[in-house]
């Protein structure tokens, strides 16, 4: 079985500081991982995804997060964060094409 | 390109109703998804399809929930009769088929059941 534990579910900041969201998976085959961002009332939108090769991915809005296999973790990381980042972040394993979530964490930019 | 259409956006609905959401994929994907979101959770797979085969629909309430995906395009999932706790986001996602292929979402059916 597979799961994954997002480990804050509030994280606020100030604009232009850097945040990091972490999450951790458990499961006992090979995984992809995803971040997915979700603003009010919208669907999910993927920010990157580790599927094989670098661990060190890059998605899009200058997101990026590092996929460490002996932590089992796949921390979102973002150096300067502006106020239209404030949304919802969802972190997600899958090996079959179905995602995994986890609880979410909800990103608050102060200004 | 158009994304996944999904109708109607909002439902209020009393307990023992019955409800419909409608999903349109993304022309040429092959994998269709329903998730059920629940306030302050991630979202949960309740079924997917495989054009318009069942791969996995492990998580699905089969007592009150059905799902079909008619020509492998459009689906529809139905809840018959509604309870409260089905209150929730429904997400429609479709990607081509594939293990590592991105799942693109629609924007929701907002469901409240009174």
């Amino acid at each position: 079985a597979q799961s994954v534990t997002q480990l804050d579910s509030q994280v606020p900041v100030f604009e232009e500081a850097p945040v990091e969201l972490r999450c951790n998976y458990s499961s006992s085959v090979s995984v992809y991982l995803f971040w997915y961002v979700q603003y009010p009332n919208q669907g999910l939108q993927l920010l990157l995804k580790y599927l094989s090769g670098s661990t060190l991915v890059k998605g899009i809005n200058g997101f990026e997060a590092e996929f460490n296999k002996s932590q089992t973790s796949f921390h979102l990381r973002k150096p300067s964060v502006h106020i239209s980042d404030t949304a919802e972040y969802f972190c997600a394993v899958s090996n079959t094409g179905k995602l995994i979530f986890g609880q979410g964490t909800t990103l608050q930019v102060k200004p | 390109e158009a994304g996944v259409a999904q109708s109607p956006r909002y439902k209020i609905i009393e307990k023992r109703q019955s409800v419909a959401f409608w999903c349109n994929p993304i022309s040429g994907h092959a994998t269709l998804y329903w998730y059920q979101q629940i306030l302050g959770q991630g979202p949960k797979l309740l079924i997917q399809f495989q054009n318009n085969g069942v791969v996995d629909d492990s998580q699905l309430p089969k007592d009150r929930f059905s799902a079909e995906r008619l020509k492998g395009v459009d689906s529809t999932l139905k809840i018959q009769p509604a309870k409260l706790e089905d209150s929730a986001v429904y997400l429609c996602a479709s990607s081509l088929a594939g293990l590592n292929t991105e799942a693109f979402f629609g924007q929701g059916t907002r469901l409240t059941v009174v």
